[in-house]
């Protein structure tokens, strides 16, 4: 049974440009929350995805955005990357009728921008 | 807003010693999920244990336990027959039970536990 899988694991990126990065659910899981962690410091959460639709959202501005597709994968793009962007983003799946018991989180796609 | 706080950066053990990590949160709700997350180097989050604000029994599993004290706001987690696995960074993390599956987890700044041989 895969856990929470994402790709990239690393990516470096030039300020201005745009990114997407991706996670697969565990599986039979339905709920992705998506969450930043800057050097140094606990995750800070960005938005959750349920049912293809944004359900809530963090402190993150509109560069911020994000996808859930119909087998519950879910995609972060941020645009216009400025360099305090650089951060490990990790995913975590979760079962929408479950969510208080358990976040699984994926391995985090590291991302530099320079 | 709650917050979440945990105030050493950096804690040593032996081991096979016993090791406390302390966090305390702010929150004005009433029922409430804590955790402690494990963040090795390979960077992936794995759970440690869970506590039910509304349970009064002090959550355990294997050699971890928390010592869950309400009224102060405090959450600690105490690691016993420490091993050389156990060294990562620990986060404590808050989740507000009201509003279900919607709600996020907040998490402190971490504590990086080492463990001597």
């Amino acid at each position: 049974d895969a856990g929470v899988t994402q790709s990239p694991t690393h990516l470096i990126k030039t300020r201005g440009q745009q990114v997407t990065l991706r996670c697969s659910p565990k599986s039979g899981h339905d709920t992705v929350s998506w969450y930043q962690q800057a050097l140094g410091q606990g995750p800070q959460f960005i938005f959750q995805y349920y049912e293809e639709e944004e359900r809530q959202r963090g402190n993150f501005p509109d560069r911020f955005s994000g996808h859930q597709f119909p087998n519950y994968s879910s995609e972060l793009n941020v645009n216009a990357l400025l360099l305090g962007d650089s951060a490990l983003y990790l995913c975590a799946s979760s079962r929408w009728d479950r969510d208080a018991y358990e976040q699984y989180f994926g391995p985090g796609t590291r991302l530099t921008v320079t | 807003a709650q917050t979440v706080t945990q105030s050493q950066p950096e804690m040593s053990v032996q081991e096979a010693e016993t090791v406390t990590l302390s966090c305390t949160y702010d929150t004005s709700e009433s029922d409430y999920y804590l955790f402690w997350y494990k963040q090795p180097p390979s960077r992936q989050m794995i759970l440690v244990i869970r506590q039910e604000a509304y349970k009064q029994q002090n959550a355990t599993e294997n050699r971890f336990s928390v010592n869950f004290q309400k009224a102060a706001k405090s959450f600690s987690l105490k690691i016993s027959d420490s091993q050389l696995g156990d060294a990562a960074m620990y986060f404590c993390a808050y989740r507000r039970e009201y509003g279900g599956a919607t709600n996020k987890l907040i998490f402190g700044t971490g504590t990086l536990l080492a463990v001597q041989p």
